[in-house]
Formats: structure tokens, C-alpha cells, sequence
């Protein structure tokens, strides 16, 4: 069972626009959420993450909202550019247990110039 | 800070050998590692968790005497792939928690292509 949901699958966005991706999660335990951008043959980088206690946050180009009552995410890339193409997944955490990641199935994004 | 290294970062292997990748934390104490499985244009998927000093726990699934995990210290922890046939080849990545961070922050690797021919 996907624990966290993640769409679209693939997404085109012109040099300039802004990139949307959506998440979503069933689990209320969750308190941790953290977005990864991931180029190929490289592991994950952190790039924001977000506590439930906030409903927004932003670094740089990038923001994260987040709707606690809805339990839905999503990453805002503004004025996206080439060199922000890569996959990008959504993850969702809890502080008890082992802390393990629930990672969203991905996105692909591709920034066209 | 923060940074995770994997060795090797490729490795192609016969059917039935067995495979060791090395996970270091190399400026920080890790007292947990993941250990992730990824299949091409796949999300990761969780393999186990492994606590210095302490058998690795594994998720569902996965085969504990197929994939030995030590982590025989706080920089350092292993992936043997035993006996690996082509079905394993995939992309695996580790990921390690500093023992100072009081966040949930896993700091990943940059991974590890396994091919088995």
C-alpha cells in the first residue's frame, strides 16, 4: 500500500513558469515532510522540508505548502529552469518508530527553455 | 557537512557471486542507515534499517540471507548481496541520521548501480 501518493507522474514546464507537484497521505501520525530532487545515476538531495505546524514554507525558488486538514503537499517551484530537471519525490516521516522515509512514487520533471 | 559516501559507485558482477557496498558517513556519527532499493524510474523502496551494533531490521519481503547488512561501526555500514542473480541488479542507495542531528534528516548517498550478469 502506497503510503504516500504522489502526481502528476510527469511534468513539462516552460523556462520561466512555475512547476507544481502534489502529494498526499493518509497516515495523521506523519510529522515530517521532506521534498528530494533526484538527477540520474545520483542518490536524493534534500530540498525542503516541512512540519505540520506550518502552513507554508518557502527557500528560494521554492516553496512548500502544506493543508494538515486535507493531509495533501505539494512543491512549488517558481520560475523553474532547465537546470532544474530531475525527478523530484515527495516523502513523509514519523518522530516514533524507526523514522523511516515513506517516499511518493516521483515525478519527472523536464524544464523546456 | 552531511555527506555520505558509497563504494563502489558501479559494480557488474557474475550470477551467483556475491556483492559488498560500503555506506560511510564521513563527517558525522550515524547511529542509524537505511539501506534503499531502486528500480529504474521507480521511487525508493526501503530494504532496512541497520543500528550500529545491532542486527539490521528488514522490511517485508526482503531476504535477511540475501542481503547482509553490518553496520560494524557509526561511519560504517555494508550491503552484501549474496549470490546474485540478474533480478538484483538495481540501483541501491544508503542513507544515514546523525547521531547530533535532532531532526529526522536522512542524508543519502549518491548510490550504487549493482548489474548481475
Amino acid at each position: 500500500q502506497q503510503q504516500v501518493k504522489q502526481s502528476p507522474q510527469s511534468l513539462i514546464v516552460q523556462k520561466g513558469g512555475i512547476s507544481i507537484i502534489n502529494c498526499a497521505y493518509e497516515n495523521t501520525a506523519f510529522d515530517y515532510f521532506p521534498w528530494y530532487q533526484q538527477f540520474p545515476g545520483k542518490g536524493p538531495a534534500l530540498l525542503i522540508a516541512i512540519r505540520p505546524d506550518v502552513s507554508e514554507k518557502k527557500e528560494g525558488r521554492f516553496t512548500i505548502s502544506f493543508n494538515k486538514s486535507a493531509k495533501q503537499f505539494s512543491l512549488h517551484i517558481m520560475d523553474s529552469q532547465p537546470g532544474d530537471s530531475a525527478t523530484y519525490f515527495c516523502a513523509a516521516s514519523m518522530e516514533t518508530g524507526a523514522n523511516n522515509l515513506f517516499f511518493g512514487t516521483g515525478t519527472r520533471l523536464t524544464v523546456i527553455p | 557537512g552531511a555527506v555520505v559516501s558509497q563504494h563502489p559507485s558501479w559494480v557488474i558482477c557474475k550470477s551467483g557471486t556475491s556483492v559488498k557496498i560500503e555506506c560511510r558517513s564521513l563527517d558525522f556519527q550515524a547511529t542509524t542507515m537505511f539501506w534503499y532499493r531502486q528500480f529504474p524510474k521507480q521511487s525508493l523502496m526501503l530494504m532496512a534499517t541497520s543500528n550500529e551494533g545491532s542486527k539490521a531490521t528488514y522490511e517485508q519481503g526482503v531476504e535477511k540471507d540475501k542481503f547482509l547488512i553490518n553496520h560494524a561501526s557509526l561511519t560504517l555500514s555494508t550491503l552484501t548481496v549474496t549470490s546474485a542473480h540478474p533480478e538484483d541488479s538495481s540501483f541501491y542507495i544508503c542513507s544515514a541520521r546523525d547521531r547530533g542531528d535532532p531532526s529526522y534528516e536522512q542524508y543519502f548517498g549518491p548510490g550504487t548501480r549493482l548489474t548481475v550478469t
